[in-house]
């Protein structure tokens, strides 16, 4: 049982490419966030789905878009990246009725 | 939005210390949780608390139900180098929507 999963661990992106995030659970979670973490700072929400076909903006979600085609996966898109989305991504899930919310290894970005 | 306020917003303590960090919210949360982050990895969950005035433990950890739902306390005692870390706590009330999280408390332990 691997829990949620996140590819890639690190990347460099130069101003304005594209690329894309892969997130994926096999724990049969109906809900799944993504969160950014700037150095020394806490969890800033993304987006957020509560299950397939569904999403919602989170706290900061301008210049990102996600997609849930499925249960198990949620991918988060960076279309034109800027030196801001410079941080560490985390995407988790949780249960639907339960608290326990379970965080994948993260994603290390850096847009130069 | 909704806001936590966690503090202090990092520590540095003795090898053997005992440690306390807090967490207060404008608004009532049903569910309180504690998490821990090492370094490079992910936040992983250390402690529930479902009940107003609720004091549960976890080995060395404690945390507490605040009895107004507004806040939530954490200790850990005997400190050892291992505790190094983010500690987040997160409020949580019912249904769809998101845990809350604070900015976290890093706590660093001088062997």
């Amino acid at each position: 049982n691997a829990g949620v999963t996140q590819t890639p661990k690190f990347r460099i992106l130069k101003i304005g490419q594209s690329m894309t995030l892969q997130c994926t659970q096999d724990m049969n979670h109906n809900y799944m966030y993504w969160y950014r973490q700037d150095p020394g700072m806490g969890l800033k929400l993304i987006y957020y789905s509560v299950g397939a076909g569904i999403t919602d903006k989170g706290e900061v979600p301008n210049g990102y878009n996600v997609s849930r085609s499925t249960t198990e996966d949620f991918p988060l898109r960076l279309e034109l990246a800027a030196p801001s989305q410079t941080s560490v991504y985390f995407c988790a899930a949780r249960l639907a009725g339960t608290y326990e919310q379970y965080f994948g290894p993260g994603t290390r970005l850096t847009v130069t | 939005g909704q806001q936590l306020n966690q503090s202090p917003q990092s520590m540095f303590i003795q090898e053997g210390e005992d440690v306390s960090m807090n967490c207060t919210s404008s608004s009532i949360f049903n569910t309180w949780l504690w998490y821990k982050q090492d370094p490079g990895e992910g936040p992983v969950l250390l402690i529930a608390l479902y009940k107003a005035g609720e004091l549960t433990s976890n080995g060395r950890l404690t945390a507490q139900f605040g009895i107004t739902r507004k806040d939530s306390f954490l200790n850990i005692s005997a400190s050892i180098p291992s505790d190094v870390g983010i500690y987040f706590c997160a409020g949580f009330n019912s249904g769809n929507t998101p845990l809350v999280f604070g900015k976290g408390t890093r706590l660093s332990v001088i062997a």
